[in-house]
């Protein structure tokens, strides 16, 4: 079993739907956890940080589900411009080793 | 301007030749890490490195060498006896804080091997 799973999509939204993506992750002594955006050959850009109460930056909601281990993002009004690949990442251990998931593509159509 | 320099941006290397990424950071940060993403896939750990003259290997090490002589700098070489060594590689820091801060990363290199 893969520490960090996503479904890898691509979702296939119009502009202004609300798209949902989970991302499970193995090591329940995981500490701290991230969404990042990664457009096409570019590097990883940090989103939000996932708190264990939730939160929401603007358009998007984190929350963080310890029971269960998955850590979910929400998108709300979707824009052409969020099209683009959602990293998950789980810092697990004393030294907080940071392990990425495989990617969830996003398409925003007109 | 702080942040994370990565270079070259693109780089091509004929077979059996050995190549070294360049990654310096004025962030500040302690741990850095070198990761490595083919197409369509995620990143992997190569190496990392939590402090000065101290790296540890990551899931997928063999065939790459490290070295943190400083704190601002941690070169990746990619040996002759990486099996596959064509992907986009990505340099990244983190500094310090409860619970694990996130990682910042350079531009990455791509690189070419033919």
């Amino acid at each position: 079993r893969k520490e960090v799973e996503q479904d890898p999509g691509p979702f296939n939204v119009p502009e202004g739907a609300t798209v949902a993506f989970n991302c499970t992750y193995s090591n329940s002594a995981s500490q701290s956890f991230f969404w990042y955006r990664q457009d096409c050959r570019k590097e990883p850009k940090l989103l939000m940080s996932v708190y264990s109460s939730g939160n929401e930056d603007g358009r998007f909601t984190a929350q963080l589900n310890r029971a269960s281990q998955y850590i979910s993002l929400l998108i709300r009004d979707s824009k052409l411009s969020d099209s683009a690949t959602y990293l998950c990442v789980v810092n697990t251990g004393g030294s907080y080793i940071p392990t990425f998931g495989r990617g969830t593509s996003l398409i925003v159509h007109p | 301007d702080g942040g994370i320099t990565q270079s070259p941006k693109y780089l091509f290397r004929k077979e059996g030749q050995n190549v070294t990424l360049s990654c310096e950071q004025n962030l500040n940060h302690d741990a850095m890490y070198w990761y490595r993403q083919d197409p369509g896939q995620g990143l992997r750990l190569i190496y990392y490195s939590q402090i000065v003259n101290d790296f540890q290997k990551g899931d997928i090490a063999e065939g790459y060498s490290v070295s943190r002589e400083k704190k601002e700098s941690f070169p990746l070489t990619v040996t002759s006896a990486q099996k596959n060594p064509t992907a986009f590689y990505l340099c990244a820091t983190r500094g310090g804080g409860r619970g694990g801060s996130p990682l910042h990363f350079g531009n990455g290199t791509r690189l070419t091997v033919t």
